[in-house]
């Protein structure tokens, strides 16, 4: 099945550093990515829409001069947290669909998340 | 996009059929309906993915009713691994945005 991979699955830095999260699609081709994070016992909150080639779409409220996202190939997103503070604290998740010509039914698969500790 | 409402938490034994039931009123011509489950420190993983009628796969079966406003995640025989939270999420055809809701913390005991 799909499989998406996140690199690294947890980090630990100190504050004001900034940090990048991979986010890969190992057996298929995905234009769109998506990342979330989750703070302890609540859902997952849509940060933002990753696209190949152009601009993320930040959701509402989503820095994305904090947030910075590339997407510079079909199979690889980058979401990398600027001087990141202890606020920024949480794990984060991305997710891809396999898109054929533009449309697809096909789930969404989500990678095993990156927990992200600022100190 | 679609809101969904699950029940914030159910509880269960081993062996028992669990039943999850999701109330999307607003749902599109075009959405599916998917669950996934969730285990801490891990990303969401897909169990089931239906548009209508019923659909089952090795782990799961998913009611729809000919309506499309609530679906049933049917879990048989559940085991203490089984404990996770679930959630029910509803996106269409060309969108691929997913917004997630609270999700069902269900709790299996021996």
């Amino acid at each position: 099945g799909a499989v998406v991979s996140q690199h690294p699955s947890w980090v630990i830095c100190k504050s004001g550093t900034s940090v990048k999260i991979e986010c890969r699609s190992l057996d298929f081709q995905a234009t769109t990515m998506f990342w979330y994070r989750q703070f302890p016992k609540q859902s997952l909150m849509l940060m933002a829409t990753s696209n190949e080639g152009s601009k993320a779409t930040y959701e509402q409220g989503v820095e994305k001069d904090k947030f910075l996202i590339n997407h510079a190939s079909l199979t690889l997103s980058t979401l990398t947290v600027t001087s990141a503070h202890p606020e920024d604290s949480s794990f984060y998740i991305c997710s891809a669909r396999l898109t054929r010509g533009g449309v697809s039914n096909q789930p969404q698969h989500f990678g095993d998340g990156t927990r992200l500790s600022i100190l | 996009l679609a809101k969904t409402t699950q029940p914030i938490s159910m509880d269960s034994y081993e062996g028992q059929e669990v039943n999850i039931t999701c109330s999307h009123n607003n749902i599109a011509t075009n959405d599916y309906i998917t669950w996934y489950q969730q285990f801490p420190s891990q990303g969401p993983r897909f169990i089931i993915q239906g548009y209508k009628t019923k659909v089952t796969n090795e782990v799961a079966s998913l009611f729809i009713p000919a309506d499309r406003k609530s679906s049933t995640l049917s879990l048989p025989r559940v085991s203490l691994s089984d404990t996770a939270v679930y959630y029910c999420l509803v996106g269409g055809y060309n969108t691929d945005k997913l917004i997630f809701g609270t999700g069902t913390r269900l709790q299996v005991f021996p």
